[in-house]
């Protein structure tokens, strides 16, 4: 079974600090996603890297960076964290194939930013 | 560019009646489709996908799909629900050639009810 794995399922932070989202797979999967999930909004994306070193922005990648060191780490960085930066974060992620692969998904970590 | 749109944000049937849980899409190009389930504090999961082979998709616990290009359509459906079902449920759509990208509808809680 494929595993997707994040830091943390809840987080609290204060507005301003620096704050690190870690998410880990198992299945040597080159695509990773970040997403972020508001109620009312579904599931948007923040940012995604197709392999080690790679990355492309999503739809809402203001306020956000990404590192991808290892091919089954995948981080999310908020570099000064803002109360609007408050929801649920999900990772994800996926083979390379000829035909669209499905998306695997980690089972969130909710971000309260106070 | 791709989209979709849930046409419920919510949904109430009773156990043992029938499913339904409305997608219309809008797409460019040839696009694949998804059905995910998200149930409480769990992360998404595949329930099926339409990647232009049949139009009428099968998924697991016994949801289904069809496909249909002249509506622009893709509706999840069940002949009888059950208590285990009572989650949000996504449609997504994906451009072929976009492999990477999906663009998720804002979700459609369903409740079951004895």
């Amino acid at each position: 079974d494929v595993k997707v794995t994040q830091s943390s399922r809840y987080l609290v932070k204060r507005t301003g600090e620096k704050v690190f989202l870690e998410c880990v797979q198992d299945m040597d999967h080159e695509n990773m996603f970040w997403y972020r999930q508001d109620p009312g909004l579904g599931l948007r994306l923040i940012y995604f890297s197709y392999d080690v070193k790679m990355k492309e922005k999503g739809d809402i990648p203001e306020g956000y960076s990404v590192s991808r060191e290892k091919k089954e780490r995948f981080s999310l960085i908020l570099e000064s964290a803002s109360t609007n930066q408050t929801s649920m974060y999900l990772c994800a992620s996926s083979l390379v194939g000829i035909t669209l692969n499905e998306q695997f998904f980690g089972p969130g970590t909710r971000l309260t930013v106070l | 560019a791709q989209s979709v749109t849930q046409l419920d944000s919510h949904v109430s049937v009773s156990e043992g009646t029938p499913v339904l849980l409305r997608c219309n899409y809008s797409s460019s190009y040839s696009p694949s489709l998804f059905w995910y389930v998200q149930h409480p504090n769990k992360g998404l999961q595949l329930l099926l996908k339409y990647t232009s082979a049949a139009t009428l998709v099968k998924g697991i616990n016994g949801f289904e799909a069809e496909f249909k290009k002249s509506e622009t359509s893709f509706h999840l459906t069940k002949p009888s629900a059950h208590m285990s079902d009572a989650a949000e449920y996504f449609c997504v759509v994906s451009e072929s050639g976009t492999a990477s990208k999906l663009t998720f509808g804002t979700g459609t809680r369903l409740q079951v009810t004895l």
